[in-house]
């Protein structure tokens, strides 16, 4: 009940293209739902969030598009650039808590 | 401001050593948290520190064990070391009550056990 799932495992995408992450959870506890980007040899850092009384927020290229009923939420990134190229984690917290529960992890590389 | 800062940033021991890595958190951050990062596991939580106070723990043995001091700055340790423990460990500092879900991450240690 403490995990959230991650899929894909990995996404290629064209330059120019959507790319999307999904993330699903079963915890109804969760209370904030962040995403990380991380580039080789740095730490994970924080993207974009989302709380779950939100169906959508952006920032930039960046969208987190949320389904409570589904318990699902996905990370779409428009325009997709080479500089996109990382592992993205979902994740979540439970409310008040500072613990990180992470996806396994998706490795994106945009093709040039 | 300066980022979260870890030491060393890589390191190589050997069986059944003990090993004692550093984290300064951003400054005036008052919360610091550990995980652990492998290729199988992904990322786990270790603990978190606040105000030199273990607030919340993970699932590790007593072996990973950790403390915090009066400037926040904080150290994690860990006892008889296996193979197992080859991870990159990342310590992540947050201002505590005020924003605690937004967590900044430092770039991490990367043990090497053998």
């Amino acid at each position: 009940q403490q995990q959230v799932k991650q899929s894909p495992q990995s996404l290629i995408v064209q330059k120019g293209g959507i790319s999307i992450i999904n993330c699903a959870y079963e915890n109804t506890a969760f209370d904030y739902f962040p995403w990380y980007q991380q580039f080789p040899g740095k730490g994970p850092a924080l993207l974009i969030a989302i709380r779950p009384d939100v169906s959508e927020k952006k920032e930039g290229r960046f969208t987190i598009s949320f389904n409570k009923s589904a318990k699902q939420f996905s990370l779409h990134i428009m325009d997709s650039q080479p500089g996109d190229s990382a592992t993205y984690f979902c994740a979540a917290n439970l409310a008040g808590d500072d613990k990180i529960i992470f996806g396994k992890g998706t490795r994106l590389h945009i093709l040039p | 401001k300066a980022g979260v800062t870890q030491t060393p940033r890589y390191l190589i021991k050997t069986r059944g050593q003990q090993v004692t890595l550093s984290c300064s958190p951003i400054s005036g951050h008052r919360s610091v948290s550990w995980y652990q990062q492998t290729p199988g596991q992904g990322l786990q939580f270790l603990f978190e520190y606040f105000s030199e106070t273990q607030r919340n723990k993970g699932n590790f043995p007593g072996r990973f064990s950790g403390r915090q001091f009066s400037n926040s700055r904080s150290e994690m340790n860990v006892s008889t070391l296996e193979l197992g423990d080859s991870a990159l460990y990342l310590c992540a500092s947050s201002n505590g009550d005020v924003n605690p879900y937004e967590q900044y991450f430092g770039p991490g240690t990367r043990l090497t056990v053998t």
